[in-house]
Protein backbone atom coordinates (compact mmCIF):
# COMPACT_ATOMS: atom_id res chain seq x y z
CA UNK A 1 0.00 0.00 0.00
CA UNK A 2 1.90 2.96 -1.29
CA UNK A 3 -0.79 5.56 -0.38
CA UNK A 4 -0.09 9.02 -2.05
CA UNK A 5 2.48 9.12 -4.45
CA UNK A 6 3.66 12.16 -6.41
CA UNK A 7 6.08 12.47 -8.97
CA UNK A 8 8.68 14.32 -9.90
CA UNK A 9 10.18 15.58 -6.57
CA UNK A 10 11.58 18.44 -7.94
CA UNK A 11 11.84 20.58 -11.51
CA UNK A 12 12.76 23.51 -12.64
CA UNK A 13 11.08 25.49 -15.35
CA UNK A 14 11.48 27.99 -17.52
CA UNK A 15 9.16 31.19 -17.59
CA UNK A 16 6.54 30.07 -19.90
CA UNK A 17 7.26 26.71 -20.39
CA UNK A 18 4.41 23.73 -19.16
CA UNK A 19 4.50 20.99 -16.87
CA UNK A 20 2.68 18.23 -15.25
CA UNK A 21 2.39 17.29 -11.66
CA UNK A 22 1.47 13.47 -11.24
CA UNK A 23 -0.50 12.32 -8.43
CA UNK A 24 -1.84 9.03 -7.09
CA UNK A 25 -3.52 7.22 -4.51
CA UNK A 26 -4.23 3.31 -4.17
CA UNK A 27 -6.68 4.02 -1.41
CA UNK A 28 -9.90 4.07 -3.79
CA UNK A 29 -10.19 7.26 -2.12
CA UNK A 30 -12.61 9.36 -3.50
CA UNK A 31 -11.61 13.12 -2.54
CA UNK A 32 -8.54 14.47 -4.08
CA UNK A 33 -6.81 18.05 -3.38
CA UNK A 34 -4.07 19.64 -4.97
CA UNK A 35 -2.47 22.48 -2.28
CA UNK A 36 0.69 24.87 -2.74
CA UNK A 37 2.89 25.55 0.13
CA UNK A 38 5.02 28.89 0.54
CA UNK A 39 6.68 29.76 3.82
CA UNK A 40 4.89 30.99 6.47
CA UNK A 41 1.55 30.83 4.77
CA UNK A 42 0.45 27.09 5.57
CA UNK A 43 -1.31 25.47 2.71
CA UNK A 44 -4.08 26.88 0.30
CA UNK A 45 -6.54 25.18 -1.84
CA UNK A 46 -5.67 24.63 -5.77
CA UNK A 47 -8.06 22.10 -6.67
CA UNK A 48 -10.28 19.53 -5.78
CA UNK A 49 -12.05 16.68 -7.13
CA UNK A 50 -15.05 14.44 -5.65
CA UNK A 51 -14.52 11.61 -8.00
CA UNK A 52 -13.83 10.75 -11.19
CA UNK A 53 -14.47 12.95 -14.02
CA UNK A 54 -15.82 15.93 -11.13
CA UNK A 55 -13.45 18.86 -10.40
CA UNK A 56 -13.70 22.33 -8.96
CA UNK A 57 -11.60 25.18 -8.25
CA UNK A 58 -10.08 26.06 -4.52
CA UNK A 59 -8.71 29.14 -3.32
CA UNK A 60 -6.05 30.05 -5.66
CA UNK A 61 -6.51 28.13 -9.18
CA UNK A 62 -5.15 30.58 -11.81
CA UNK A 63 -2.43 29.12 -13.51
CA UNK A 64 -3.32 25.69 -13.12
CA UNK A 65 -5.73 22.87 -14.57
CA UNK A 66 -6.70 19.42 -13.80
CA UNK A 67 -8.57 16.05 -14.47
CA UNK A 68 -9.68 13.25 -12.88
CA UNK A 69 -10.39 10.63 -15.61
CA UNK A 70 -9.63 7.42 -12.97
CA UNK A 71 -10.24 7.45 -9.31
CA UNK A 72 -6.71 6.54 -8.72
CA UNK A 73 -5.06 9.89 -10.80
CA UNK A 74 -5.48 13.59 -10.43
CA UNK A 75 -2.47 15.31 -12.41
CA UNK A 76 -2.09 18.93 -12.26
CA UNK A 77 -1.87 21.50 -14.99
CA UNK A 78 0.96 24.18 -15.65
CA UNK A 79 0.09 25.78 -18.85
CA UNK A 80 2.54 28.74 -18.40
CA UNK A 81 4.80 28.46 -15.77
CA UNK A 82 5.41 31.96 -13.81
CA UNK A 83 7.77 32.72 -10.98
CA UNK A 84 5.18 33.55 -8.93
CA UNK A 85 4.05 29.45 -9.18
CA UNK A 86 7.44 28.72 -7.37
CA UNK A 87 6.34 26.52 -4.53
CA UNK A 88 5.88 23.38 -2.96
CA UNK A 89 2.98 20.88 -4.23
CA UNK A 90 0.89 18.65 -2.17
CA UNK A 91 -1.55 16.28 -2.94
CA UNK A 92 -4.41 15.08 -0.69
CA UNK A 93 -6.60 12.20 -0.61
CA UNK A 94 -9.78 10.97 1.68
CA UNK A 95 -12.66 8.70 1.84
CA UNK A 96 -16.00 9.73 1.54
CA UNK A 97 -16.63 9.60 5.77
CA UNK A 98 -17.12 12.52 7.80
CA UNK A 99 -13.86 12.10 9.81
CA UNK A 100 -12.40 14.34 7.21
CA UNK A 101 -8.62 13.10 7.31
CA UNK A 102 -6.46 13.58 4.56
CA UNK A 103 -3.71 11.90 3.51
CA UNK A 104 -0.92 13.76 1.82
CA UNK A 105 1.69 13.22 -1.06
CA UNK A 106 5.65 13.28 -0.25
CA UNK A 107 5.31 16.67 -2.39
CA UNK A 108 6.86 18.52 -5.42
CA UNK A 109 9.34 21.04 -5.38
CA UNK A 110 8.96 23.46 -8.34
CA UNK A 111 11.20 26.43 -8.60
CA UNK A 112 10.42 28.72 -12.06
CA UNK A 113 13.05 30.94 -13.05
CA UNK B 1 -15.75 32.75 8.13
CA UNK B 2 -13.74 29.90 9.57
CA UNK B 3 -10.15 30.35 10.55
CA UNK B 4 -7.47 28.80 11.88
CA UNK B 5 -4.51 30.76 14.11
CA UNK B 6 -1.41 29.22 15.56
CA UNK B 7 0.58 31.51 18.14
CA UNK B 8 4.29 31.68 17.44
CA UNK B 9 5.70 31.06 14.18
CA UNK B 10 8.97 29.58 15.52
CA UNK B 11 8.80 27.30 18.98
CA UNK B 12 12.34 26.13 20.85
CA UNK B 13 12.84 24.21 23.65
CA UNK B 14 14.72 21.78 25.27
CA UNK B 15 14.76 17.84 25.25
CA UNK B 16 12.64 16.53 27.92
CA UNK B 17 11.25 19.82 28.35
CA UNK B 18 7.04 20.23 27.68
CA UNK B 19 5.39 20.99 24.18
CA UNK B 20 3.30 23.25 23.87
CA UNK B 21 1.93 24.58 20.44
CA UNK B 22 -1.19 27.04 20.88
CA UNK B 23 -3.99 26.74 18.07
CA UNK B 24 -7.13 28.86 18.20
CA UNK B 25 -9.98 28.52 15.39
CA UNK B 26 -13.29 30.03 14.72
CA UNK B 27 -15.98 28.12 13.50
CA UNK B 28 -19.56 28.49 13.42
CA UNK B 29 -20.83 24.94 13.60
CA UNK B 30 -18.77 22.35 15.81
CA UNK B 31 -15.68 21.80 14.03
CA UNK B 32 -13.64 18.64 13.43
CA UNK B 33 -10.26 20.01 14.43
CA UNK B 34 -6.69 18.06 13.45
CA UNK B 35 -2.86 18.40 14.04
CA UNK B 36 -0.55 17.29 11.39
CA UNK B 37 3.12 17.10 11.64
CA UNK B 38 5.71 17.81 8.10
CA UNK B 39 9.47 16.73 9.15
CA UNK B 40 11.34 18.41 6.58
CA UNK B 41 11.07 17.74 2.99
CA UNK B 42 8.10 14.88 3.60
CA UNK B 43 4.28 15.63 3.39
CA UNK B 44 2.30 15.91 6.13
CA UNK B 45 0.96 13.19 8.88
CA UNK B 46 -1.79 13.38 10.74
CA UNK B 47 -0.89 13.53 14.52
CA UNK B 48 -4.39 13.63 16.04
CA UNK B 49 -8.16 14.96 15.40
CA UNK B 50 -10.94 15.64 16.89
CA UNK B 51 -14.53 14.17 15.76
CA UNK B 52 -16.67 15.55 18.68
CA UNK B 53 -15.99 12.46 20.72
CA UNK B 54 -13.70 13.08 24.00
CA UNK B 55 -12.55 16.32 24.12
CA UNK B 56 -8.88 14.98 25.24
CA UNK B 57 -7.13 13.45 22.03
CA UNK B 58 -4.11 11.50 22.09
CA UNK B 59 -2.26 10.92 18.98
CA UNK B 60 0.99 9.08 18.15
CA UNK B 61 4.12 9.52 19.86
CA UNK B 62 2.38 10.83 22.97
CA UNK B 63 1.02 14.01 21.54
CA UNK B 64 -2.06 14.86 22.62
CA UNK B 65 -4.53 18.13 22.44
CA UNK B 66 -7.39 19.34 24.36
CA UNK B 67 -10.57 21.09 22.54
CA UNK B 68 -12.13 23.55 24.69
CA UNK B 69 -15.06 24.94 22.99
CA UNK B 70 -15.13 28.05 25.17
CA UNK B 71 -11.65 29.14 24.74
CA UNK B 72 -11.94 28.08 20.45
CA UNK B 73 -8.74 26.51 21.18
CA UNK B 74 -7.06 22.94 20.06
CA UNK B 75 -3.38 23.17 21.87
CA UNK B 76 -1.10 20.22 21.35
CA UNK B 77 1.23 19.24 24.34
CA UNK B 78 3.58 16.62 24.63
CA UNK B 79 5.29 15.96 27.89
CA UNK B 80 8.73 15.33 27.18
CA UNK B 81 10.40 16.57 24.25
CA UNK B 82 12.78 14.56 21.77
CA UNK B 83 14.93 15.33 18.99
CA UNK B 84 13.17 13.87 16.76
CA UNK B 85 9.56 16.13 17.26
CA UNK B 86 11.72 18.99 15.80
CA UNK B 87 9.39 19.84 12.76
CA UNK B 88 6.56 21.89 11.18
CA UNK B 89 3.72 21.59 12.71
CA UNK B 90 0.13 22.40 11.13
CA UNK B 91 -2.94 22.91 12.89
CA UNK B 92 -6.29 22.78 10.52
CA UNK B 93 -10.34 23.19 11.07
CA UNK B 94 -12.84 21.03 8.42
CA UNK B 95 -15.66 22.89 7.12
CA UNK B 96 -18.84 20.89 5.80
CA UNK B 97 -18.88 22.31 2.38
CA UNK B 98 -19.47 20.27 -0.52
CA UNK B 99 -16.25 19.38 -0.44
CA UNK B 100 -15.26 19.14 3.28
CA UNK B 101 -13.05 22.05 2.93
CA UNK B 102 -9.66 22.00 5.53
CA UNK B 103 -7.94 25.43 6.54
CA UNK B 104 -4.63 24.89 7.86
CA UNK B 105 -3.41 27.43 9.64
CA UNK B 106 0.16 28.93 8.97
CA UNK B 107 2.02 26.34 10.80
CA UNK B 108 4.77 26.03 14.22
CA UNK B 109 8.61 24.91 13.77
CA UNK B 110 9.38 23.39 16.42
CA UNK B 111 13.15 23.13 17.57
CA UNK B 112 14.36 20.92 19.81
CA UNK B 113 17.39 21.55 21.81
CA UNK B 114 19.97 19.26 22.87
Amino acid sequence: NAGVTQTPKFRILKIGQSMTLQCTQDMNHNYMYWYRQDPGMGLKLIYYSVGAGITDKGEVPNGYNVSRSTTEDFPLRLELAAPSQTSVYFCASRSSNRHYEQYFGPGTRLTVT
Amino acid sequence: AQSVTQLGSHVSVSEGALVLLRCNYSSSVPPYLFWYVQYPNQGLQLLLKYTSAATLVKGINDFEAEFKKSETSFHLTKPSAHMSDAAEYFCAVSVKTSYDKVIFGPGTSLSVIP
